[in-house]
């Protein structure tokens, strides 16, 4: 099993460009979640998704949206890319059912948006 | 959203040395608490998750303890190596849903 995959590893943009990140798991988990850390600031999540067909915002939902495509695929895109959205991205997932909700990262997306 | 802070914000010990954090959290709705492990360059790792008041867990050299009704979890490291070195995070989670992630405590170990 690939766990919980992300693309691309690494990216620049110029403000006003717009991209897609892409996450994938394979561990037939119901929730996944994207979050952005910043230096000191931990993880914060932008927007998860508790189940296939439904998204909800997170901390810092503006200037993203989100993709719930199936079960395996939840989609982050920049419409207009800002400096401010330089950070690396982490995908993650869990089952998030009536248990704890361990979740499991992906390897993360450095973005640069110059 | 949670109110989850961590404490301190980050940390220098020696090798050899023991050393503990504090995760403090809302007490109330509790439903359960998670310790993830997430070193440079690379991804968060669960290390423990506690869901009862009194519980302790253990891996290795490294202990978690956690009290619900005060709103607090300590995670202890017995003679810390520089593998060690690493951010731990806690995210604790209501029986609301999913966690809410703190600012994490930033071990290094100095050989």
């Amino acid at each position: 099993n690939a766990g919980v995959t992300q693309t691309p590893k690494f990216q620049v943009l110029k403000t006003g460009q717009s991209m897609t990140l892409q996450c994938a798991q394979d561990m037939n988990h119901n929730s996944m979640y994207w979050y952005r850390q910043d230096p000191g600031m931990g993880l914060r999540l932008i927007y998860y998704s508790a189940s296939e067909g439904t998204t909800d915002k997170g901390e810092v939902p503006n200037g993203y949206n989100v993709s719930r495509l199936n079960k395996r695929e939840f989609s982050l895109r920049l419409e207009s890319a800002a400096p401010s959205q330089t950070s690396v991205y982490f995908c993650a997932s869990s089952e998030l059912r009536q248990v704890p909700d361990t979740q499991y990262f992906g390897p993360g997306t450095r973005l640069t948006v110059l | 959203i949670l109110n989850v802070e961590q404490s301190p914000q980050s940390l220098h010990v020696q090798e050899g040395d023991s050393t503990n954090f504090t995760c403090s959290f809302p007490s109330s709705n509790f439903y359960a608490l998670h310790w993830y492990r997430w070193e440079t360059a690379k991804s968060p790792e669960a290390l423990f998750v506690m869901t009862l008041n009194g519980d302790e867990k253990k891996k290795g050299r490294i202990s978690a303890t956690l009290n619900t009704k005060e709103g607090y979890s300590y995670l202890y490291i017995k003679g810390s190596q520089p593998e060690d070195s690493a951010t731990y995070l806690c995210a604790p989670n209501t029986n609301a849903g999913k966690s809410t992630f703190g600012d994490g405590t930033t071990l290094t170990v100095k050989p």
